[in-house]
């Protein structure tokens, strides 16, 4: 049973475009949530994450948003730009909180979205 | 500062064998955590690692073990390896207590099982 799940395998966008990527949950007691990103032949680099305290958090041209009573997250990225094409996987995580005493390593990943900015 | 190194980074084994993987996390980093990724399940947890002691483990059988090392160092061990086996396996390091929590990945291990 996925707990984490990103239902579009792939995306494509037009350069300068809007991108959004999904990801929905179902276990309402994560309470951390993270974006990576990866390039074939390279290992996962960490995005951006969001607090289950907070409904948004941006970081340049990245904007995760949170919404907790539908158990939804998504990843805009604006504006796009080819070198944004990877695999954008979202992860949640249980016990991380704010006094980061529990576990940090036990990640519940989707299965990733396969995302193309055309130039 | 240097990333997370992981050795081999490819390698091939027949069915039955057993193989170990390495891992050193970033400088400082104290919890190291192991992924399997294949392109049908995605990347799973396997296990963590912190202060030497297992802290969660995933849910794959017995076959699949690690271990840490005093200076952080890890490895972990397949043994009896499967066709099903074959997948990239990624480490993850993160400081373990306080910080942001994010996990640093490395570059992986490509295991292939003939």
């Amino acid at each position: 049973d996925q707990q984490v799940k990103q239902n579009s395998p792939s995306l494509s966008v037009q350069e300068g475009r809007i991108s959004i990527l999904n990801c929905d949950y179902t276990n309402s007691m994560f309470d951390y949530f993270l974006w990576y990103k990866k390039y074939p032949a390279e290992g996962p680099t960490f995005l951006i994450s969001i607090s289950s305290i907070k409904d948004k958090n941006e970081d340049g041209r990245f904007t995760v948003f949170l919404n907790k009573s539908a158990k939804h997250l998504s990843l805009h990225i604006v504006p796009s730009q080819p070198g944004d094409s990877a695999v954008y996987f979202c992860a949640a995580s249980l016990g991380r909180g704010l006094n980061y005493g529990g576990s940090q390593g036990n990640l519940i990943f989707g299965k990733g979205t396969k995302l193309s900015v055309k130039p | 500062k240097a990333g997370v190194t992981q050795t081999p980074r490819y390698l091939i084994k027949t069915r039955g064998q057993q193989v170990t993987l390495s891992c050193s996390p970033i400088s400082g980093h104290r919890s190291v955590s192991w992924y399997q990724q294949t392109p049908g399940q995605g990347l799973q947890f396997l296990f963590e690692y912190f202060s030497e002691t297992q802290r969660n483990k995933g849910n794959f059988p017995g076959r699949f073990s690690g271990r840490q090392f005093s200076n952080s160092r890890s490895e972990m061990n397949v043994s009896t390896l499967e066709l099903g086996d074959s997948a990239l396996y990624l480490c993850a390091s993160s400081l373990g207590l306080g910080g942001t929590g994010e996990l640093f990945f490395g570059e992986g291990s490509r295991l292939t099982v003939l």
